[in-house]
């Protein structure tokens, strides 16, 4: 069965902090994997992944996928509280369970 | 543009009826995606429509179903409720078949079922 798990489920750390997080695979015929960022309801998008090794930033952001290894980091330097979220990663595949497959997501707290 | 819009905002049904969400993409968009989310399993697909098409189709239940329009406006509907499809029910609207990059969310239906 395809799945997707992030790590950790909640982190709370102060503002100017660094953090990582995490998101594995395993997934049938793998097309991309997607970061969200959701604050209230809906998600926004962040960022879209479908080759190994190559760094995607935005800002304070940035996130790197491994393939070989079947998982995704996100970065997010010099926190602050608007990074207070829910992010979730996303992988799109070719699996039975239909195309994007959430991990259950990493909340996140920024503290001033 | 305007963004993305769901109806209704917030809905309270009873175990056995249906109910119908609907979703008005922006403007210009062809693709319609439906997601579900809850605590417990986080937020998961449902379907994706594409030119009154359904072109992909997540792990639920016959009791969820879909249609598009013409306009590109989409339709969801669950017989049947019961208790565990109290959820928030995401619509997510794109140019493009499947293109999640590109996706644009609603603000999203409350359902709660008792």
């Amino acid at each position: 069965e395809d799945k997707v798990v992030q790590s950790p489920l909640s982190l709370v750390v102060h503002e100017g902090d660094t953090v990582t997080l995490n998101c594995s695979y395993e997934v049938t015929n793998f097309r991309s994997l997607l970061w969200y960022k959701q604050e209230k309801k809906a998600p926004t998008f962040l960022f879209m992944l479908t080759s190994s090794g190559i760094e995607k930033k935005s800002g304070r952001l940035s996130s790197i996928l491994d393939k070989k290894e079947l998982f995704s980091i996100l970065n997010i330097t010099a926190t602050q509280t608007g990074d207070s979220a829910i992010y979730l990663c996303a992988v799109e595949a070719g699996g039975s369970q239909g195309n994007l497959i959430f991990g259950k997501g990493t909340k996140l707290s920024v503290k001033p | 543009k305007a963004g993305v819009t769901q109806t209704p905002r917030y809905l309270i049904k009873t175990r056995g009826q249906q109910v119908t969400l609907s979703c008005s993409p922006i403007s210009g968009h062809r693709s319609v995606s439906w997601y579900q989310q809850t605590p417990g399993q986080g937020l998961q697909f449902l379907f994706e429509y594409f030119s009154e098409t359904q072109r992909n189709k997540g792990n639920f239940p016959g009791r969820f179903s879909g249609r598009q329009f013409s306009n590109s406006r989409s339709e969801m509907n669950v017989s049947t409720l019961e208790l565990g499809d109290s959820a928030l029910y995401l619509c997510a609207s794109s140019e493009g078949r499947g293109s999640y990059n590109e996706q644009f969310f609603g603000p999203g239906t409350r359902l709660t079922v008792l």
